[in-house]
């Protein structure tokens, strides 16, 4: 069975500058998550999916974030602007309906803002 | 709200020595707590869970018991080896509401085990 994939695995803008990150999460499962980690800290949420609807979205930035699930399967992150404290490893991961308390994280898209 | 805390590291140890990785949180209602591994260049993998008070979680030779009395989910080896390097994760999901899966974590510890 294919993991959750992420691309690309690593970029390096300068602030101001866009950026987007795109996850195929494992077939069939119905939620993704977007996850941001800043080095030295534990993942944090921006932003859930169950299909293609927004769960939860309270901890996005959204004046700079966005993120689509367009057809309930792939999704996308973009940044724009970005600031030199969005440098961090961004997660994607994703979790069955039936299995909500197994999720499956990708290798993340690493970030730097110079 | 919801908030996990693990003690401080790095932790650096030799190999065949006894782990203890403190975990404890700060949760209402009754949440289930995860234990996740990072192993370098990889992503983040469940290594176990507990969702009740006294419940053991255990997988490939890690435990760890969910102590609702102390909110505690402290994780154990008897016996580390090298490989066993990693950054580990506290994390519980709350229980009930909306957001299926959303996961809180602590801020990770590194573990170097040397031979």
């Amino acid at each position: 069975e294919a993991g959750v994939a992420q691309s690309p695995r690593y970029k390096i803008i300068e602030k101001r500058q866009s950026v987007a990150f795109w996850c195929n999460p494992i077939s069939g499962h119905a939620t993704l998550y977007w996850y941001q980690q800043i080095l030295g800290q534990g993942p944090k949420l921006l932003i859930q999916f169950q299909n293609n609807g927004v769960v939860d979205d309270s901890q996005l930035p959204k004046d700079r974030f966005s993120a689509e699930r367009l057809k309930g399967v792939d999704s996308t992150l973009k940044i724009q602007p970005a600031k030199l404290e969005d440098s961090a490893v961004y997660l994607c991961a994703s979790s069955s309906l039936r299995s909500q308390l197994a999720l499956f994280f990708g290798e993340g898209s690493r970030l730097t803002v110079l | 709200g919801n908030s996990v805390t693990q003690m401080e590291g790095p932790v650096t140890l030799s190999e065949e020595a006894f782990l203890t990785i403190n975990c404890t949180y700060t949760a209402t209602g009754y949440p289930s707590l995860f234990w996740y591994v990072q192993y370098p260049g990889e992503g983040l993998q469940l290594l176990l869970k507990a969702t009740k008070a006294d419940d053991k979680g255990s997988n490939k030779g890690f435990e760890a018991t969910y102590r609702k009395e102390t909110t505690s989910f402290h994780l154990e080896k008897g016996s580390v080896q090298v490989s066993d390097s990693a950054v580990y994760f506290c994390a519980l999901r709350k229980s009930g509401g909306t957001s299926y899966g959303k996961l809180t974590f602590g801020q990770g510890t590194i573990l170097t085990v040397h031979p």
